[in-house]
């Protein structure tokens, strides 16, 4: 049973439109954690809760924000979408920071 | 679209044979490291990890190597199956909650 749910799978949004993407856990973990994949690119860490603290890398875009209103729950808001932010969204969770991470498979963004 | 990304390092090897993939880390106040495997389409599945307080862990299967002094570690997947073709990533961490991924490798196994 998938243990980390990302919906949807396959998300297309226009230039400059805002767009919503979600993430589910059914491992009660502490930690969760939103990364950006272009292709053929290592994942690339853009925030992560542990818990309700909201943490996010220096390098991430004010573009990208994110939510977690409870446990199971969070959500990635691309408020202005540009070309450059077309790529795979993976949220995964962990335990703790030094624990093994656990990956949804991704929903892949396109911007027209 | 998506911008057009790096090509990964890619390893060949007959099914049955042992399979080594390598990785250097760049942080020497990393003292987590992670293996994950990428299948196409698919997120990053958790493989086998290892402390910097140990140099070899095993799984099934799987052996990882960590090499401290030249921060380097290896993967290595004894008789490889067709299922094993992936793209492989080591992380490391430095004890909070930032792993930090490599390049990647890709592994074909051939029949």
């Amino acid at each position: 049973d998938a243990m980390v749910i990302q919906n949807p799978r396959y998300q297309v949004t226009q230039f400059g439109k805002p767009v919503t993407l979600s993430c589910s856990q059914t491992l009660n973990h502490n930690v969760m954690y939103w990364y950006q994949q272009k292709s053929s690119q290592a994942p690339k860490l853009l925030f992560h809760y542990y818990d309700k603290d909201f943490n996010n890398e220096a390098d991430t875009p004010d573009n990208f924000q994110s939510r977690r209103p409870n446990t199971s729950f969070c959500f990635l808001d691309i408020r202005s979408p540009g070309l450059g932010d077309a790529a795979m969204y993976l949220c995964a969770t962990s335990g703790e920071g030094t624990q093994p991470q656990h990956f949804g498979d991704g929903t892949r963004l396109s911007i027209l | 679209g998506e911008s057009v990304g790096l090509h990964l390092p890619t390893l060949s090897v007959q099914e049955g044979d042992n399979s080594i993939i390598n990785c250097a880390y760049s942080n020497s106040a990393s003292d987590y490291f992670i293996w994950y495997k990428q299948e196409s389409g698919k997120g990053p599945q958790f493989i086998i990890d290892i402390r910097s307080n140990m140099d070899k862990r095993q799984g099934q299967r799987v052996t990882v190597l960590l090499n401290k002094t030249v921060k380097h570690l290896s993967l290595q997947i004894a008789a490889t199956q067709p299922g094993d073709s992936a793209v492989y990533f080591c992380a490391e961490n430095t004890g909070g909650f930032k792993t930090i991924f490599g390049a990647g490798t890709r592994l074909f196994v051939k029949a």
